[in-house]
């Protein structure tokens, strides 16, 4: 079964800082994977995707992750924190079972201190 | 291009009750994903639909139904609410029901069972 693993459900980092949240996947199969961000009171956001066409990822807001199939990882950064980072965090894997299904991480909160 | 639009924004039914939550998706969008967000579950996959059918069903009691009409709205119904089913109820439409599709969310539903 596919499923994804965030390690840390709260991460802290000054402004200015590396960004750094982490993600490994499980999945018997080529993966296609998701980074989604929820501001509160909002719904998710997608910040970028990974669907095998290249293993480094840019996404939206200065984010990127890069996918590593050694290591079953897919982990987000960003060069430097600012201070409208502070949001929650979700990785996900898309499945297809005989429907679209996708499956969320249990997110990171990211805290972004001044 | 408008949005996904969820309705009602915000809910409080009596345990009991019963309760019937809207989405609208992006124009074009054939296929409708629900999610159940909660702080100790997290989201957790509801159904989808495309083109009117249910294609895949995540693991909540038959009290949790769906559908989706023609013009691809789709509705969810909670039946004889608990106490736990008070969460946060996220729509997502996508362009199609592919694998590697972004989902775009709604702000969602916040309903509160007393």
């Amino acid at each position: 079964a596919q499923s994804v693993t965030q390690l840390g459900s709260h991460v802290s980092v000054s402004e200015g800082a590396l960004v750094l949240l982490r993600c490994n996947y499980s999945s018997s199969v080529p993966p296609y994977l998701f980074w989604y961000v929820q501001y509160p009171n909002q719904g998710l956001q997608l910040l970028l995707k990974y669907t095998s066409a290249a293993t480094l990822v840019k996404g939206i807001n200065g984010f990127e992750a890069e996918f590593k199939k050694s290591e079953t990882s897919f982990h987000l950064t960003k060069p430097s924190a600012h201070m409208s980072d502070a949001a929650e965090y979700f990785c996900a894997v898309s499945r297809n079972t005989g429907g679209f299904k996708t499956i969320f991480g249990a997110g990171t909160r990211l805290f972004v201190k001044a | 291009k408008a949005g996904v639009t969820q309705t009602p924004r915000y809910l409080i039914k009596t345990r009991g009750q019963q309760v019937t939550l809207s989405c609208s998706p992006i124009s074009g969008h054939r296929s409708v994903s629900w999610y159940q967000q909660t702080p100790g579950q997290g989201l957790q996959f509801l159904f989808e639909y495309f083109s009117e059918t249910q294609r895949n069903k995540g693991n909540f009691p038959g009290r949790f139904s769906g559908r989706q009409f023609s013009n691809s709205r789709s509705e969810m119904n909670v039946s004889t609410l608990e106490l736990g089913d008070s969460a946060l109820y996220l729509c997502a439409s996508s362009s199609t029901p592919d694998r590697n599709t972004e989902a775009f969310f709604g702000q969602g539903t916040r309903l509160t069972v007393v």
